[in-house]
């Protein structure tokens, strides 16, 4: 049984430039959630997406956006990158109480 | 809202030893989970252990276990018999009963000494 997948797992861009991550859940998860882990800190939630729709919010502009899919799978968009935006995007599962983690997107932003 | 507290940015153990690393929590919700997760430098978040608010029983998973103080707002991982692959950064998280939104600490590096 595959676990939670993302891609790509690295990904260089210029500021000002769009990007598109993805997110396979584990199996039989239905909701997924998008996590943004600078560099030595703990990661920060994005927002999360159960049935298609975002069912909450983190503290985060409109340059970031995402889609569920009907499999379940989703995607992360950030718009006009800013070279903040480097970081780790982490992308979890979630069935219940339980949350499963992929191996996340290392973005640099240059 | 709900935060989490990590005061130990590092910590050393030896091989074989036990481990405590701390995790204090705030939150105005009567229902929520609190969480460990192990972080190697790979990146990628591992599930070690969780403990619902209304459990009596501190939460064990071999050799794992949280000692959960709920009047104290702490929820401490306790990891025995250290192993060299214990190395990596350690974070503590909280979310709401059926929200599955996570909050988490700033984490705890471990190290491990042969």
């Amino acid at each position: 049984d595959a676990g939670v997948t993302q891609s790509p797992t690295h990904l260089i861009k210029t500021r000002g430039q769009q990007v598109t991550l993805r997110c396979s859940p584990k199996s039989g998860h239905d909701t997924v959630s998008w996590y943004q882990q600078a560099l030595g800190q703990g990661p920060q939630f994005i927002f999360q997406y159960y049935e298609e729709e975002e069912r909450q919010r983190g503290n985060f502009p409109d340059r970031f956006s995402g889609h569920q899919f009907p499999n379940y799978s989703s995607e992360l968009n950030v718009n006009a990158l800013l070279l903040g935006d480097s970081a780790l995007y982490l992308c979890a599962s979630s069935f219940n109480l339980e949350a499963f983690f992929g191996q996340g997107t290392r973005l640099t932003v240059v | 809202a709900q935060k989490i507290t990590q005061t130990q940015p590092g910590m050393f153990v030896q091989e074989k030893e036990a481990v405590t690393l701390d995790c204090t929590y705030d939150t105005s919700d009567q229902s929520y989970g609190l969480f460990w997760y192990k972080q190697p430098s790979s990146g990628e978040m591992i599930f070690l252990i969780y403990q619902g608010s209304y459990d009596e029983q501190n939460a064990t998973e071999g050799r794992y276990s949280l000692n959960f103080q709920k009047a104290r707002k702490s929820a401490n991982l306790v990891i025995s018999a250290s192993q060299l692959g214990d190395s990596a950064m350690y974070f503590c998280a909280m979310s709401p009963f059926y929200g599955n939104k996570l909050v988490f600490g700033a984490g705890t590096i471990l190290r491990v000494k042969s």
